[in-house]
């Protein structure tokens, strides 16, 4: 059972290029997350995905794209990358969009923009 | 809006010493509060969660936290500290709205030396 999945686990990237980080789950879960991690500002949330056919912006959207490809897959698009979105990016998911849900995070893509 | 706050980015105690981690929030609405735990290169693991029920609310490994309204604490806790649960430790709040999208803390990073 693999839980969250991310794909690359490290990208390097020139200002300008763009990607996309991939994360699918194997656990049904109905609700996925985009975060990004920074030294002492903890996680923030980019987008979410309450429900398959659902995205809207977290506190930190600007600057990213998502598509819920299906229930499994969520994945997060840098259309033009820039040094301020050097980071580490965690996917997570949730049995269902109530603030109780636990959120299983996969492992991380390290995201470095020079 | 909700916030949290984590004193101390850094705490170190000898094995076998009580750990002690500290969480305040705010919140215009009753709170969801939640532990996680994050591994080197990992990505984060719920310790615990206090969603209404009990004020004490006991985790995995040994941890517990206790709600203090009084106080908008939430403070994580262990009896004796153990090598094994040298980490970071985030504490989060559920946004406002119903939905899952969590506010975290800056997070402590734990040291636990022989």
């Amino acid at each position: 059972n693999a839980g969250v999945t991310q794909t690359p686990k490290f990208q390097v990237l020139k200002t300008g290029q763009s990607m996309t980080l991939q994360c699918a789950q194997d656990m049904n879960h109905n609700s996925m997350y985009w975060y990004r991690q920074d030294p002492g500002m903890g996680l923030r949330l980019i987008y979410y995905s309450a429900s398959e056919g659902t995205t809207d912006k977290g506190e930190v959207p600007n600057g990213y794209n998502v598509s819920r490809l299906n229930k499994r897959e969520f994945s997060l698009r840098l259309e033009s990358a820039a040094p301020s979105q050097t980071s580490v990016y965690f996917c997570a998911s949730s049995l269902s969009e109530i603030n109780n849900s636990p959120l299983h995070f996969g492992n991380g893509t390290r995201l470095t923009v020079t | 809006a909700q916030s949290v706050t984590q004193l101390g980015s850094h705490v170190s105690v000898s094995e076998g010493a009580l750990v002690l981690l500290r969480c305040n929030y705010s919140s215009s609405v009753p709170p969801y509060l939640f532990w996680y735990v994050q591994y080197p290169n990992q990505g984060l693991q719920l310790l615990l969660k206090y969603t209404s029920a009990a004020t004490l609310v006991k985790g995995i490994n040994g941890f517990e936290a206790e709600f203090k309204k009084s106080e908008t604490s939430f403070h994580l806790t262990k009896p004796s500290a153990h090598m094994s649960d040298a980490a970071e430790y985030f504490c989060a709040v559920s946004h406002s709205g119903g939905y899952n999208k969590l506010i975290f803390g800056a997070g402590t990073r734990l040291a636990v030396h022989p």
